[in-house]
């Protein structure tokens, strides 16, 4: 079993809609989770993160985390042309050093 | 204030040949990592450091090296590259564990080539 896991996709999803993207991760123990857009041949950029279970918004995108059920999602609200990216989801585990990223969704919005 | 950056940002190797990717911060970062990317796929942990002279392997260490003696700099070394080493390489810091408002920041990526 992987330890972060995402659907790779394409996610197509027209203009102005909600796209919704989900990540499960096998270590019960981590602490953060962390969701990364990459732009086709660019570096990861942090979009969010959040700790608590629950709800956190900022802007158009809102993350969710449920340990309980080890897994963490994003909605992009309001989808635009320019969220055409893959979204990386990451977790620092129970160790607490390092990042483990998952395989990533792609998405794509179409006008 | 540059950030993470690394250099080359392409190389082409052949087969059995060594090199060296060079990534530096001007953060004062403790945390530096380094991760590789193969197409479509997701960022694989190579090595990381928590600090100046400490180091430790990540995922996927094997083919690969690094040392750590000024908290700016964080080399890689490949010995006898492999076709399998085909890859992106990305350079993170990080002022502590990686959690909350010190996230990681990224270097531009080093994009290798083995033949």
């Amino acid at each position: 079993q992987k330890e972060v896991e995402q659907n790779s996709g394409p996610l197509s999803v027209p203009e102005g809609a909600i796209a919704s993207l989900n990540c499960t991760y096998s270590d019960r123990g981590s602490q953060s989770f962390f969701w990364y857009r990459q732009y086709s041949g660019k570096s990861p950029e942090l979009i969010m993160f959040i700790y608590s279970n629950g709800d956190k918004e900022d802007g158009r995108f809102t993350a969710q985390l449920n340990k309980a059920s080890q897994y963490v999602s994003l909605l992009i609200r309001d989808s635009q042309p320019s969220d055409s990216a893959t979204y990386l989801c990451a977790v620092i585990g129970a160790a607490g050093n390092k990042l483990t990223f998952g395989g990533g969704t792609r998405v794509l919005v179409k006008p | 204030n540059a950030g993470v950056t690394q250099t080359p940002k392409f190389r082409i190797l052949k087969i059995g040949q060594s090199m060296t990717l060079q990534c530096t911060q001007d953060m004062n970062h403790n945390y530096m990592y380094w991760y590789r990317q193969d197409p479509g796929m997701g960022l694989k942990l190579i090595y990381y450091s928590v600090g100046a002279g400490i180091t430790d392997k990540g995922e996927v260490p094997n083919g690969y090296n690094v040392s750590r003696s000024t908290t700016e700099d964080f080399p890689l070394r490949l010995e006898l590259a492999a076709p399998s080493q085909t890859s992106v390489y990305f350079c993170a810091s990080t002022t502590t564990r990686g959690g909350g408002e010190d996230t990681q920041y990224f270097g531009p990526g080093t994009r290798l080539t083995v033949l």
